[in-house]
């Protein structure tokens, strides 16, 4: 078990170009989130995946943002049209149903820069 | 819905000494969870330390502990002797107990900087 990890590290692009993230979970791990960190800023709830299923979105997620989380395994967040407004750092999380506190061990992130 | 406030920007400490960063948040639940956890630049966050709301003990993690003042609705994190590692960006985080998601809250963030 190596932990949460995230591909790519690091993403340039163009506005108005698509870009495709991916979060591999800690193997028995259930639950995935991906959060969005401005700079100097806290995280920020995107979205949350039990298994396969994408129980909660937040108003922050809108229609050009997907993401999807197949067979309960990894899971891919997608924006469409990126706008420069979504440079960040995106965060994926995992933690497993039926820990005391569902403690969640972050990935290293995924750093994008709309140019 | 619940808030989570760090007052402190940026907080510095000689190493060796000890320091308090604060946390302030805002709920009208009487049952969650409360978090730090540490950024260091360029790495992935890490848990400092957890606190359940229902337990009235304060938390403690090695150099690492909290105080927790539930009906002040205050959590601070105390780190003593200060080592150069410490030095990274702490968030104070806030989860519902109530939540089926567990997602976090997150305040902005306090900059910790360990001088030699």
């Amino acid at each position: 078990d190596t932990g949460v990890s995230q591909d790519p590290r690091h993403k340039i692009t163009k506005r108005g170009q698509n870009v495709t993230f991916r979060c591999d979970p800690i193997s028995e791990h259930n639950r995935l989130y991906w959060y969005r960190q401005t700079l100097g800023q806290g995280p920020e709830f995107l979205t949350y995946f039990q298994n396969e299923a994408q129980l909660e979105k937040s108003r922050l997620l809108s229609d050009r943002f997907s993401a999807e989380r197949p067979k309960g395994s990894f899971s891919t967040l997608e924006i469409q049209r990126t706008e420069q407004g979504d440079s960040a750092m995106y965060l994926c999380a995992s933690s497993r149903f039926g820990t005391v506190s569902y403690e969640q061990y972050f990935g290293p992130g995924t750093r994008l820069t709309v140019t | 819905a619940q808030t989570v406030t760090q007052s402190q920007p940026e907080m510095s400490v000689q190493e060796a000494e000890t320091v308090t960063l604060s946390c302030t948040y805002d709920t009208s639940e009487s049952d969650y969870y409360l978090f730090w956890y540490k950024q260091p630049p360029s790495r992935q966050m890490i848990l400092v330390i957890r606190q359940e709301a229902y337990k009235q003990q304060n938390a403690t993690e090695n150099r690492f502990s909290v105080n927790f003042q539930k009906a002040a609705k205050s959590f601070s994190l105390k780190i003593s002797d200060s080592q150069l590692g410490d030095a990274a960006m702490y968030f104070c985080a806030y989860r519902s107990a109530s939540s089926n998601t567990g997602k976090l809250i997150f305040g902005q963030g306090t900059t910790l900087q360990v001088k030699p």
